[in-house]
């Protein structure tokens, strides 16, 4: 069964830092590339982050440029997203997301997500 | 890049058809039969529907279908159940920097 487990969500004051993670299982983590898409309470989804199976392609959304940095360990089945410069705009239920079997085009599996809160 | 634009609510009767539109630009839905679907209940993370406009990925039910004409994608919900009740949002690939576009999402409502 595939399995995709968020941690590392949790309040933090605006400036502030975080580091997701998300546990593989279930599947060959190295056949996918890996996704971050992020949910801000009662809001839609958008997308945030892109890594190729290898890491070595990386792709982020506007907002988080220069602030996020999204990397993988193949071995640990173990994808991250570092957050600094935290805004309270970047409040949201954070979900990683294998694409699809050698597309990525389309969000195939899901984690439950984990939430960030950053306020004062 | 702006969001796809979705009808906020849609609302039918168990067992009836119901149909989710999702408009966007030449850039993005007009440009690519890269259109997913996801629903996503209450509390829950999101499911894939419909993946390359019209294709099931293993698993769910052919009463969901999906289709396009020009910038417009459309999802079909056939035999409402009221399982179906739940958020649709629809994607797009865009080719761009930031190449993935969300829907503004369509909560639909079961009778």
């Amino acid at each position: 069964e595939v399995q995709l487990v968020e941690s590392g969500g949790g309040l933090v004051q605006p400036g502030g830092s975080l580091r997701l993670s998300c546990a593989a299982s279930g599947f060959t983590f190295t056949n996918y590339e890996m996704t971050w898409v992020r949910q801000a309470p009662g809001e839609g989804l958008q997308w945030v982050s892109y890594i190729s199976n290898s890491g070595s392609t990386i792709y982020y959304t506007d907002s988080v440029k220069g602030r996020f940095t999204i990397s993988r360990d193949n071995a640990r089945n173990s994808l991250y997203l570092h957050m600094n410069s935290l805004r309270a705009g970047d409040t949201a239920i954070y979900y990683c997301a294998t694409y699809g079997l050698g597309s990525r085009y389309y969000f195939n599996y899901w984690g439950q997500g984990t939430l960030v809160t950053v306020s004062s | 890049q702006s969001a796809l634009t979705q009808p906020a609510s849609v609302s039918g009767s168990p067992g009836q058809s119901i149909t989710i539109s999702c408009t966007g630009t030449s850039s993005d839905v007009g440009s690519y039969n890269l259109v997913s679907w996801y629903q996503q209940h209450p509390g829950k993370a999101p499911k894939l529907l419909i993946y390359d406009v019209s294709k099931w990925p293993s698993g769910v039910s052919n009463r969901f279908s999906g289709s396009k004409s020009g910038n417009t994608a459309s999802l079909t919900i056939s035999g409402l159940q009221a399982e179906d009740e739940a958020d649709y949002y629809c994607c797009s690939y865009s080719g761009s920097s930031a190449p993935y576009v969300f829907g503004t999402g369509t909560k639909v409502t079961v009778l």
